[in-house]
């Protein structure tokens, strides 16, 4: 079963931009992976999905800041000119013969 | 558009059982697999359960195998979570998803519920 890592937290200035990282364990580079936020208090959003040849799907509505691509184990979600209500946990999810989670990155916009 | 509205969230003792429902709209329910995540109060999301379009197959993750029942009602456009021999650690806020396409189980989660609480305590 696949198993996906993701840094506890990351921080970065407000109009600034931060790259979040979710890695595939070994094995598994073919796989696909969506990127979910979590602002606080509220459900999770679906972003996007980001496949292993770097190609993305967006969600309805998902603004151009944010991108996402793809090297090797690891998939990325890059996000440009930060606000403040971009100030949220991110998580990768794949799926395989089951759901899978990453343990969320909680981004901190300085 | 799509709506899923997640209820049936509450506060019952350890031993005790609880059904969650989801109602569904904007789409043909039984087009698409659907599935369960919870969040336990301060922690990540962790899949719980799925189920396939026609609820032929299901799936659920191995601390509520045998607890837990996922199920849907195509006429009705709503899924459920029969929970059963409630644990302390069963304490979360509990989503319901959709898959993106298909309904074969599990998948990409493309849309969430809002999310209901349920608390296992004496």
């Amino acid at each position: 079963q696949v198993v996906l890592t993701q840094s506890p937290s990351a921080s970065a200035s407000l109009g600034a931009s931060v790259k979040l990282t979710c890695t595939l364990s070994s094995g598994h580079s073919t796989y696909g992976i969506a990127w979910h936020q979590q602002q606080p208090e509220k459900a999770p959003r679906y972003l996007m999905k980001v496949n292993s040849d770097g190609s993305l799907n967006k969600g309805d509505g998902i603004p151009d800041r944010f991108s996402g691509s793809s090297s090797g184990t690891e998939r990325y979600l890059t996000i440009s000119s930060l606000q403040s209500d971009d100030e949220a946990d991110y998580y990768c999810q794949a799926w395989g013969a089951l759901v899978v989670f990453g343990g969320g990155t909680k981004l901190t916009v300085l | 558009e799509v709506q899923l509205l997640d209820s049936g969230g509450g506060l019952v003792q350890p031993g005790g059982s609880l059904r969650l429902a989801c109602a569904a709209s904007g789409f043909t329910f039984s087009n698409y697999a659907m599935s369960w995540v919870r969040q336990a109060p301060g922690k990540g999301l962790e899949w719980v359960s799925s189920i396939s379009g026609s609820g032929g197959t299901t799936q659920y993750t191995d601390s509520v195998k045998g607890r837990f029942t996922i199920s849907r009602d195509n006429s009705k456009n709503t899924l459920y979570l029969q929970m059963s021999s409630l644990r302390a650690e069963d304490t979360a806020v509990y989503y319901c998803a959709k898959r993106d396409h298909g309904d074969n189980v599990g998948g990409l989660l493309h849309c969430w519920g809002q999310g209901t609480l349920v608390t296992v305590s004496s």
